[in-house]
């Protein structure tokens, strides 16, 4: 099993370009989310899902959308880049009741 | 604004001693959850505790719930050096069709050799 897996680690846009950040999860979890952490902080929801068709707002999520076509991916869209989302981005997975699984983070400068 | 509160929010003490950080929380939960971040590394989870259980050992650590002050401890016995990092805990508030998990700011640890 590979867990959570995240891609890219790195990225730096350029203010007003677009990208999508790619989560997947091989552990049939109902529940993903998207997570940003800022330096020195912790982590803030972006977007969570509790299953396939199902997306709803975290505590930060302007400028941000994602969708759940299937089970096993989450993947998180910046639609036009702005310095303020300069941060590392994590994507967790998890059961009903159970601990969270993380990705390895992508961090993401917007210049 | 978070569910979660650690303190202190900072914490630094000699190898061998123990460390204890403190969670409070805002609303009724389902679990309470701490997890462990090296510097520049995803969160590993540490241990889980139910809303109906008091206390919960695993190896060094050992974490308490009080669900009537809304608060969580974890203790880390013993400490060592690689026990430097920063630690969360994060609250799941279990409500149906939710299953959020919402994390505190952390405290950071040092363990001085």
């Amino acid at each position: 099993n590979a867990g959570v897996t995240q891609t890219p680690k790195f990225q730096v846009l350029k203010t007003g370009q677009s990208m999508t950040l790619q989560c997947a999860q091989d552990m049939n979890h109902e529940y993903m989310s998207w997570y940003r952490q800022d330096p020195g902080m912790g982590l803030r929801l972006i977007h969570y899902s509790v299953g396939a068709g199902i997306t709803d707002q975290g505590e930060v999520p302007n400028g941000y959308n994602v969708s759940r076509s299937t089970t096993e991916d989450f993947p998180l869209r910046l639609l036009s880049a702005a310095p303020s989302q300069t941060s590392v981005y994590f994507c967790a997975s998890k059961s009903t009741g159970t601990e969270a699984f993380f990705g390895q983070g992508t961090r993401l400068t917007v210049v | 604004s978070q569910q979660g509160e650690e303190d202190p929010q900072a914490l630094s003490i000699q190898e061998g001693e123990n460390a204890t950080m403190n969670c409070s929380y805002k609303t009724s939960i389902n679990n309470l959850q701490w997890y462990r971040q090296n510097s520049g590394r995803g969160l590993v989870h540490l241990i889980l505790i139910r809303s109906n259980e008091r206390e919960k050992h695993s190896g060094r650590l050992r974490v308490t719930l009080d669900t009537s002050k809304k608060s969580s401890s974890l203790l880390i016995t013993a400490s060592r050096a690689a026990d430097t990092a920063s630690y969360f805990c994060a609250t799941d508030l279990g409500m149906r069709g939710a299953q959020k998990l919402v994390f505190g700011q952390g405290t950071r640890l040092t363990i001085n050799p």
